[in-house]
């Protein structure tokens, strides 16, 4: 059972253009949601975050933005730059007192190209 | 480099065969949790410990087993191995108080059983 689903395996964007990366669950109890970016032979780093009293948070160049009637949230990022070429895993959470444990999503491998 | 150290970073062994995949969390962080990243999969959340005692599980199978040691390195022990084991294996930390956003990931043990 997949509750945190990206449906786009990969993803390709013109370097300075607006890269967009979805995220849909299924856990209404999930109340934080989180990015992670990934490089070849690295681990996961946390990239932004959002909780659920939210519907937008900014970062730089990245913007998440959260839609809890739909279930889905996005990742924005501009303008897109070849350093941003990863796979961007989405994750879940709920608050559990502490057993607080990150559902991800399967990842989408963004692809800029100068 | 998050401070999250993953030995060894690749192990290729046989069917039945039994290993042990190493952490050492960040300097001062309590959490250890291990995460499997098979093919075309997301992160698969195995199993937390916090300073050495037990704190949530998720789809670990029998078959596996970690622990977290006095000098809070952690230790994940896969037995009686299976082609389907293999995958990349990831152990994160996290500062004590802090949430799912303040995970940092080490590299990563790519399991390969032949």
């Amino acid at each position: 059972d997949q509750q945190v689903k990206q449906n786009s395996p990969s993803l390709s964007v013109q370097e300075g253009r607006i890269s967009i990366l979805n995220c849909d669950y299924t856990n209404s109890m999930f109340d934080y949601f989180l990015w992670y970016k990934k490089y070849p032979a690295e681990g996961p780093t946390f990239l932004i975050s959002i909780s659920s009293i939210k519907d937008k948070n900014e970062d730089g160049r990245f913007t998440v933005f959260l839609n809890k009637s739909a279930k889905h949230l996005s990742l924005h990022i501009v303008p897109s730059q070849p350093g941003d070429s990863a796979v961007y895993f989405c994750a879940a959470s709920f608050t559990n007192f502490g057993n607080e444990k990150l559902t991800f999503g399967t990842g989408t491998r963004l692809t800029i190209i100068p | 480099d998050s401070g999250v150290t993953q030995t060894p970073k690749h192990l290729i062994t046989a069917t039945g065969q039994r290993v042990t995949l190493r952490c050492s969390p960040r300097s001062g962080d309590l959490s250890v949790y291990w995460y499997q990243q098979s093919l075309d999969q997301g992160l698969q959340f195995l199993i937390q410990y916090y300073n050495g005692e037990e704190r949530a599980k998720g789809n670990i199978l029998e078959r596996f087993s970690a622990q977290q040691f006095p000098d809070l390195h952690s230790e994940l022990n896969l037995s009686s191995l299976e082609l389907g084991d293999s995958a990349l294996y990831f152990c994160a930390s996290s500062p004590p108080g802090q949430g799912n956003e303040k995970l940092f990931f080490g590299s990563g043990t790519q399991l390969s059983v032949l």
